[in-house]
């Protein structure tokens, strides 16, 4: 099956800092990629979808300015967490569409901390 | 009401055991039905798909779509303890680049 990686896997970081996670999908390319957000014991939260070459497109509610996205390449999509607070201390999870069967492949995640 | 309802369980069965894990939705305009599972700290991994109506199996798992009870499922059979994960059922609209809603998870745990 598809493969999806990120990078990293998880991060401890500094309040009013800003981290970068990489979504790279290994033996595809990805037209579109998502970025979700894992509360304990709750569901995936979609954050916001992401199109090479176009701006992402953020679902209500979610911080454009804060949340970062660039799809620069159709293997590798960012979300910059910027000016990083303790409230951001999630699990994030990008996944990539493999074509028209709305199937995506999922990343391991990545744990982000913040002090 | 939530466009789609699972039970977080978690759910308990001795090794060897027919897991049933269901969901219900309220969007008559789904028609792709996935199941993914989740292991702890790990991101989803896809298990069945399946569009519109009908049954499909592959190995131990089978999926079961109802659209007219906006009803599905998905049964292991002969559970293992490495069934033990959380397990999400998840649909979409239509083919194409399309937001996906996903449940909240049922986590199993197969007993041996």
């Amino acid at each position: 099956g598809a493969v999806v990686s990120q990078h990293p896997s998880w991060v401890i970081c500094k309040s009013g800092t800003s981290v970068k996670i990489e979504c790279r999908s290994l033996d595809f390319q990805a037209t579109t990629m998502f970025w979700y957000r894992q509360f304990p014991k709750q569901s995936l939260m979609l954050m916001a979808t992401s199109n090479e070459g176009s701006k992402a497109t953020y679902e209500q509610g979610v911080e454009k300015d804060k949340f970062l996205i660039n799809h620069a390449s159709l293997t590798l999509s960012t979300l910059t967490v910027t000016s990083a607070h303790p409230e951001d201390s999630s699990f994030y999870i990008c996944s990539a569409d493999v074509g028209i069967t709305d199937t995506q492949y999922f990343g391991p995640g990545t744990r982000l901390t913040v002090l | 009401q939530k466009e789609v309802e699972q039970d977080p369980g978690p759910l308990s069965v001795p090794e060897g055991a027919i897991v049933s894990l269901n969901c219900t939705y309220s969007n008559s305009a789904f028609q792709y039905f996935m199941w993914y599972r989740q292991y702890s700290r790990k991101g989803p991994e896809l298990l069945m798909y399946t569009y519109s109506s009908g049954n499909k199996e592959d190995g131990r798992f089978t999926a079961q779509v109802d659209k007219s009870s906006k009803y599905i499922s998905l049964f292991i059979r002969d559970s293992q303890p490495s069934d033990s994960a959380t397990y999400l059922c998840a649909m979409s609209v239509s083919g194409g680049y399309q937001k996906v809603t996903f449940g909240i998870g049922t986590k199993l745990q197969v007993i041996p």
